[in-house]
């Protein structure tokens, strides 16, 4: 699997977008973006995921670039319950088998 | 999205013991993975438990260190055995049923 890059940290105001970048340049066609949240002390859980079209759901939207080598997830509006750490993460299976977890971004919503 | 029960939720145990983790899931599932996050770390997988056979384990885990059993299709243990202190983190469960999914682990501390 691809390996990804995120930023080690990020701030972000409550009410506005958060824009979490994740850098994927090795990725190969037939590998998934997935991107999954860990709120403090609590499994890690699955927030979307995508291959080459962007895609938006109840949580979040994945942006992919054109070549595919980086992504950018989008909560639109973030609320304190969203301080988290966030990973993105490449995989061949689709939705993953074994998810192989990076360091990710600590993102933190302020008030 | 599967359930998955995870028990204990944490333990203080004494170095040289064992401790037996379970996992129980709300619906039958092929395959089953247990995770470790050190403290302040991300997730390492440790293996991956399918039913009727051995679990397969990653690079720097071993079967003596860490048996996992897999009766059926929706439990599996994880048992840490002749514990020490550098065993101290959070043990997860994971499955992986149209997305991956994730118990909300057992906090170890090995005194």
């Amino acid at each position: 699997d691809a390996k990804t890059t995120q930023p080690t940290s990020m701030d972000c105001a409550e009410g506005r977008a958060a824009n979490l970048p994740c850098n994927h340049s090795t990725i190969s066609g037939n590998e998934y973006v997935y991107w999954y949240r860990q709120i403090h002390s609590q499994g890690p859980q699955y927030i979307i995921h995508g291959l080459k079209n962007n895609e938006t759901n109840e949580m979040a939207s994945l942006i992919i670039t054109e070549d595919r080598k980086s992504s950018t997830l989008i909560l639109p509006h973030a609320t304190l319950r969203d301080t988290a750490v966030y990973y993105c993460i490449v995989s061949k299976v689709k939705f993953g088998y074994a998810l192989n977890f990076g360091k990710g971004t600590s993102l933190l919503v302020t008030p | 999205s599967a359930v998955i029960s995870q028990k204990p939720s944490r333990d203080i145990c004494q170095r040289g013991t064992s401790l037996t983790i379970q996992c129980q899931v709300d619906s039958q599932v092929t395959m089953m993975f247990w995770y470790r996050q050190q403290p302040g770390q991300s997730l390492t997988l440790i293996a991956t438990a399918n039913q009727g056979s051995e679990a397969t384990y990653e690079s720097g885990f071993v079967i003596d260190k860490f048996p996992i059993s897999r009766p059926n299709l929706t439990f599996s243990t994880l048992t840490v055995s002749n514990m020490s202190p550098e065993d101290s983190s959070i043990y997860l469960c994971s499955v992986v049923e149209q997305g991956a999914f994730f118990g909300q682990g057992t906090r170890l501390t090995v005194v």
